[in-house]
């Protein structure tokens, strides 16, 4: 089936840095993919759509200039998180919609924490 | 996309059918019911999907009413590896948006040795 590779699947950065994360499609192409962003206890929250070859969409309220999304190919989208601060600290979990299947696959998660 | 309702906690018996029930009461004629699961820190995993039928597969069943309103989420032979939080969505499969997905609090199923 579909697979869906997210690298690292932790990362420990100081505040004030930046950490990108990324989401690779293995073994198909996804023109558009999704980033979600979890905290403790809490459900899955769409941060935003990447689109391949275009801007990225962001839900309201998601900085785009603080979380910077880029789709520079069929198989790849990167979440960079810029200058860090400890709020920043979540579960970011990305996904590609299927071809052909109407299913979503979702990549293993990015642990991050700022200190 | 429509608003689903689901139990918060369910308990089940190793071995035992686990059944998770979700309302769905507002969902228009072409949106489907959507089932995915987290297992603790990681991603989401899909389950199945039906717009209407009846659906199985390897994993689990989906029992849909026939005003669909509402749909169970049947797993036969629960394992201690099924504890998860299982999420129903409901969803227009339509293009990509199947791949955004709207995430409820979803049901905490724990499977009991």
């Amino acid at each position: 089936g579909a697979v869906v590779s997210q690298h690292p699947s932790r990362v420990i950065c100081k505040s004030g840095t930046s950490v990108k994360i990324e989401c690779r499609s293995l073994d198909f192409q996804a023109t558009t993919m999704f980033w979600y962003r979890q905290f403790p206890k809490k459900s899955l929250m769409l941060m935003a759509t990447s689109n391949e070859g275009s801007k990225a969409t962001y839900e309201q309220g998601v900085e785009k200039d603080k979380f910077l999304i880029n789709h520079a190919s069929l198989t790849l989208s990167t979440l960079t998180v810029t200058s860090a601060h400890p709020e920043d600290s979540s579960f970011y979990i990305c996904s590609a919609p299927g071809t052909g299947n109407r299913r979503a696959f979702f990549g293993q998660g990015t642990r991050l924490t700022v200190v | 996309d429509a608003k689903t309702t689901q139990p918060t906690s369910m308990d089940c018996a190793e071995g035992r059918a686990a059944n998770l029930p979700c309302n769905h009461s507002t969902i228009s004629g072409n949106e489907y019911v959507y089932w995915y699961r987290q297992i603790h820190s990681q991603g989401p995993q899909y389950i199945i999907h039906g717009l209407k039928n009846n659906e199985t597969n390897e994993m689990a069943s989906l029992i849909i009413t026939e005003d669909r309103k509402s749909s169970t989420l049947i797993l036969p032979h629960a394992t201690l590896r099924d504890t998860a939080v299982y999420y129903c969505i409901v969803r227009n499969a339509g293009g990509t948006s199947y791949g955004k997905l709207t995430f409820g609090q979803g049901t905490i199923l724990t499977v009991h040795p």
